[in-house]
């Protein structure tokens, strides 16, 4: 069980930034990692980033690196993805997943995902 | 990086069909190799992990076998329900986490 939503979507200029945020229920935030994932429209998804359960560590992907950053507040149950500079690119759904390994350290699985949230990058 | 090829891109099937879809890995990742199905406009759902261990839930003629490089997903006999779009991603390395390029799988 358990379960993901998404908020935070829209449209925004090239250059810009916009936050996502994730809320769990269902299960035990704080003892698994979550992930941000992104699909661009037509295409295959693309892993971009993970957090570890207790947020002190965090991972990329290459062409996020720099621009994007991954946070949870597990008071709130919730993960944030914090999106600067960016690109026509990046346009795509975003989904949030959880982790599949309790205190998970590099990632695993993805068991649970949200339903997605529209991010678009255009002048 | 791990980069993972699925085959075929697409297929074409009739529902009672065995279907088969091949997934390789740059280099061995053992068996943490996981799928996915996607449908149009949905989140993907996780089918198998850990290259053959079924997701709770799934139905049971989804099987998953391979190790090293080499991985499968099998469909015993197609269903209306799983034609769909379906990805392998690799666990083994990360940072990054990778996706095949996926495989849809069509009504004949």
């Amino acid at each position: 069980q358990g379960l993901l939503v998404e908020s935070g979507g829209g449209v925004v200029q090239p250059g810009g930034s916009l936050t996502l945020s994730c809320t769990a229920s269902g299960f035990t935030f704080s003892t698994y990692g979550m992930h941000w994932v992104r699909q661009a429209p037509g295409k295959g998804l693309e892993w971009v980033a993970f957090i570890r359960y207790l947020g002190g560590n965090k991972f990329y992907g290459n062409s996020v690196k720099g621009r994007f950053t991954i946070s949870r507040d597990n008071s709130k149950n919730t993960v944030y993805l914090q999106m600067n500079s960016l690109r026509a690119e990046d346009t795509a759904v975003y989904y949030c997943a959880k982790d599949n390994m309790v205190q998970g350290v590099i990632g695993d699985a993805f068991d649970i995902w949200g339903q997605g949230t529209v991010v678009t990058v255009s002048s | 990086d791990i980069q993972m090829t699925q085959s075929p891109s697409s297929l074409s099937a009739s529902v009672g069909d065995r279907v088969t879809i091949t997934c390789r890995a740059s280099q061995s990742i053992s068996t943490y190799l996981n799928w996915y199905q996607q449908k149009p406009g949905k989140a993907p759902k996780l089918l198998i992990y850990a290259a053959s261990s079924l997701q709770s839930g799934v139905p049971s003629r989804f099987t998953g076998s391979g190790s090293g490089t080499d991985f499968t997903l099998t469909i015993s006999s197609l269903q209306p329900e799983d034609f769909a779009t379906y990805y392998c991603q690799q666990s083994f390395s990360s940072p990054p986490l990778t996706f095949g390029g996926g495989t849809k799988v069509e009504i004949k």
